[in-house]
C-alpha cells in the first residue's frame, strides 16, 4: 500500500499565523489529495481536496498544494483562529472505481494560541 | 442530518468475549471502511469492502473480521477480544466515482465506537 508521511506531528501557532502541515506519499499514481479534519471528541471531515490536475487550490483561509514531481501535497491555513485547532490528517489515493486501500497519515495536531 | 451511524458509542467487554461493532449508512454508497484510531498512530485500516459481499484486508485484519450482507451495512466482528484492542473504531463509506465526479472518494464517517476491553 501507499506510504504516508505527514509532517510535523504536532504544531502550535499564536492566532492569527500562519500553519502548514505536509504530507509526503509514495505511490506516483496517486491523483486524489484529500485533508480531514478531527475536532476533539468529533469524527473526521473532509475540509479541502486537490486532484492531480490542478497544482493549487483555496476555500477561504485554506489551501492545499500539491508538488506531484516531489510526491508531496501540503495544507496551508492563514489568519489561524482557536477553532481551528484539531488534528488534520492527509490520504492521498488513486481515484478510480472501486475503492483501493487508503492509508492516512499519522495526523498533526494543531494548536492555536488565543 | 446523521449519514453514517455505528451502532454503539461505548463499549466495554472482557477478554474472550465476542464483539460485534455495526455500522450503516444511507447514502447508497458501495464503499466501507473500518479503521482504527488510537492516539499517535493515527488512523489504521483494519478491513475495507467495495460491495456487497466482498471484503479487503487493510492493514491491520489481525484478530479482526468483517461481514456486510446488505450494502448499507458494514459490521466488524472480534471473534475474541483482547486488551490490546481497547481502541477508538470509526467506520466510514465513500461512493465509487470517477475521477472528478461529484463526491468521488470522500468518505463519510460514522461518530465512532470506544470498545475497552478488561
Amino acid at each position: 500500500g501507499e506510504n504516508v508521511e505527514q509532517h510535523p506531528s504536532t504544531l502550535s501557532v499564536q492566532e492569527g499565523d500562519s500553519a502548514v502541515i505536509k504530507c509526503t506519499y509514495s505511490d506516483s499514481a496517486s491523483n486524489y489529495f484529500p485533508w480531514y479534519k478531527q475536532e476533539l471528541g468529533k469524527r473526521p471531515q473532509l475540509i479541502i481536496d486537490i486532484r492531480s490536475n490542478v497544482g493549487e487550490k483555496k476555500d477561504q483561509r485554506i489551501a492545499v498544494t500539491l508538488n506531484k514531481t516531489a510526491k508531496h501535497f501540503s495544507l496551508h491555513i492563514t489568519e489561524t483562529q482557536p477553532e481551528d485547532s484539531a488534528v488534520y490528517f492527509c490520504a492521498p489515493q488513486i481515484s478510480s472505481g472501486s475503492a483501493r486501500q487508503l492509508t492516512f497519515g499519522s495526523g498533526t495536531q494543531l494548536t492555536v494560541l488565543p | 442530518d446523521v449519514k453514517v451511524t455505528q451502532s454503539s458509542r461505548y463499549l466495554v467487554k472482557r477478554t474472550g468475549e465476542k464483539v460485534f461493532l455495526e455500522c450503516v449508512q444511507d447514502m447508497d454508497h458501495e464503499n466501507m471502511f473500518w479503521y482504527r484510531q488510537d492516539p499517535g498512530l493515527g488512523l489504521r485500516l483494519i478491513y475495507f469492502s467495495y460491495d456487497v459481499k466482498m471484503k479487503e484486508k487493510g492493514d491491520i485484519p489481525e484478530g479482526y473480521s468483517v461481514s456486510r450482507e446488505k450494502k448499507e451495512r458494514f459490521s466488524l466482528i472480534l471473534e475474541s477480544a483482547s486488551t490490546n484492542q481497547t481502541s477508538m473504531y470509526l467506520c466510514a463509506s465513500s461512493p465509487t466515482g470517477w475521477q472528478g465526479s461529484p463526491g468521488a472518494n470522500v468518505l463519510t464517517f460514522g461518530a465512532g465506537s470506544r470498545l475497552t476491553v478488561l
